[in-house]
């Protein structure tokens, strides 16, 4: 069964700390992406990576990096965490062909910021 | 930008019965992709249906079907016999082209009544 993992279901930061949201995907997909959902506006981009150490902004990069050294991982970073980043972030991943299939995602991560 | 559009925030249904959620998108190409997700209250985001721009035949998979009015920019999806665990939030996506990243609505929430 194809995965995209995340690694923390739940997470607690105190204001100011440096977050890392680690995201693993076991189908040998060439993009992957960060979303935060929060409700009301839907899911937003993050940041997204097409390939090993390609990174592009999304809609809303602000107070956040990404690393992905490894096809499979794919990590989202609050340099430093702020309330107003308490959400839910939405890994994904998709593999580049000549039709889109949409995205495979992960469970979420639900972070809260106090 | 592309730009989703959901103009139903909650829909409620009775089990059973039939009910069509909508969608309209504002693109400027000819070659995209239109997806129809389900979040369940676990949170795991699933690909409900997804639907080709060129194809003018509505896709359907089992009890889920979509109008697509390609002139319209229209995508509303129709679930038949509605059961209680179609109960989620219902989001729909716009991909364009080349472009493999998703757009998203700001969802639908859907309640399944017994």
């Amino acid at each position: 069964d194809v995965k995209v993992t995340q690694s923390s279901r739940y997470l607690v930061k105190r204001t100011g700390e440096k977050v890392f949201l680690e995201c693993v995907q076991d189908m040998d997909h060439e993009n992957m992406f960060w979303y935060r959902q929060d409700p009301g506006l839907g899911l937003r981009l993050i940041y997204f990576s097409y390939d090993v150490k390609m990174k592009e902004k999304g809609d809303i990069p602000e107070g956040y990096s990404v690393s992905r050294e490894k096809k499979e991982r794919f990590s989202l970073i609050l340099e430093s965490a702020s309330t107003n980043q308490t959400s839910m972030y939405l890994c994904a991943s998709s593999f580049v062909g000549h039709k889109n299939y949409g995205y495979t995602f992960g469970s979420g991560t639900r972070l809260t910021v106090v | 930008a592309q730009t989703v559009t959901q103009s139903q925030p909650e829909m409620s249904v009775q089990e059973a019965e039939t009910v069509t959620l909508s969608c309209t998108y504002d693109t400027s190409e000819s070659d995209y992709y239109l997806f129809w997700y389900k979040q369940p209250p676990s949170r795991q985001m699933i690909l409900v249906i997804r639907q080709e721009a060129y194809k003018q035949q509505n896709a359907t998979e089992n009890r889920f079907s979509v109008n697509f009015q390609k002139a319209a920019k229209s995508f509303s999806l129709k679930i038949s016999d509605s059961q209680l665990g179609d109960a989620a939030m219902y989001f729909c996506a716009y991909s364009g082209g080349s472009n493999y990243k998703l757009t998203f609505g700001k969802g639908t929430l859907l309640t399944v009544n017994p």
